[in-house]
């Protein structure tokens, strides 16, 4: 079965320093990965994603993200913190059965970032 | 990205009584949508699959009954929250991905249900 670890509930960081948000997998096959952001009562909002190529990826509003397959880990980062930054962050993995995709979430990790 | 409209935005409701969420995709065409939903300060869970034309798949522990979801149309998708009580208050929310090529799900803005 797939599952997603995001090991922190949260991460605090000064800004202007960089952020990383941790994020691991388990997927039989190859992985479809994700990074969505939550603000307060809204839905969320797409990062970015990993399906093939680059390990490296880059994402909306300066994030990035590094692939490792032999660690499967999807760790999110960000050269340079924002306060508005601030936000839930979710990882995600997609994988197909016999039914179609799924994704599941990670549990989530709150980022603060302090002035 | 695609637009996923969810509508509304928050409800109350009475106990006993039945509501409809409506997720809408504005422009694209959506053959699969996700429900989930999302207590506070956890993450998202998926309550069901629903496939354009066909019954919703539910996660297991998801009373199908309760929770009826509609998928009569490539851009509308519908949850129904039967005779609902208090613990239905949750946050949720909707997903859309189009039938092309697989890429990342758009999401809706959520709905606040409150039940009293």
């Amino acid at each position: 079965a797939q599952s997603v670890a995001q090991p922190e509930d949260q991460v605090n960081v000064a800004e202007g320093n960089p952020l990383t948000v941790k994020c691991t997998y388990s997927v039989s096959g190859n992985p479809y990965l994700f990074w969505y952001v939550q603000y307060p009562n809204r839905g969320l909002q797409f990062l970015l994603k990993y399906i093939t190529g680059d390990n490296l990826v880059k994402g909306s509003y300066g994030f990035e993200a590094e692939f490792n397959k032999s660690q499967t880990s999807f760790h999110l980062k960000k050269p340079s913190a924002l306060v508005s930054d601030s936000a839930l962050y979710f990882c995600a993995v997609t994988s197909w059965d016999t039914g179609g995709f799924k994704t599941i979430f990670g549990a989530g990790t709150r980022l603060f970032v302090k002035a | 990205g695609a637009v996923v409209s969810q509508h509304p935005s928050w409800v109350i409701c009475k106990s006993g009584t039945s509501v409809k969420i409506e997720c809408r995709s504005l422009d694209f065409q959506a053959t699969t949508m996700f429900w989930y939903r999302q207590f506070p300060k956890q993450s998202l869970m998926l309550m069901a699959t629903s496939n354009e034309g066909s019954k919703a798949t539910y996660e297991q522990g998801v009373e199908k009954d309760k929770f009826l979801i509609n998928h009569a149309s490539l851009t509308l998708s519908t949850l129904t929250v039967t005779s609902a009580h208090p613990e239905d208050s949750s946050f949720y929310i909707c997903s859309a991905s189009g039938p092309v090529e697989f890429t990342e799900a758009f999401f809706g803005q959520g709905t606040r249900l409150t039940v009293v």
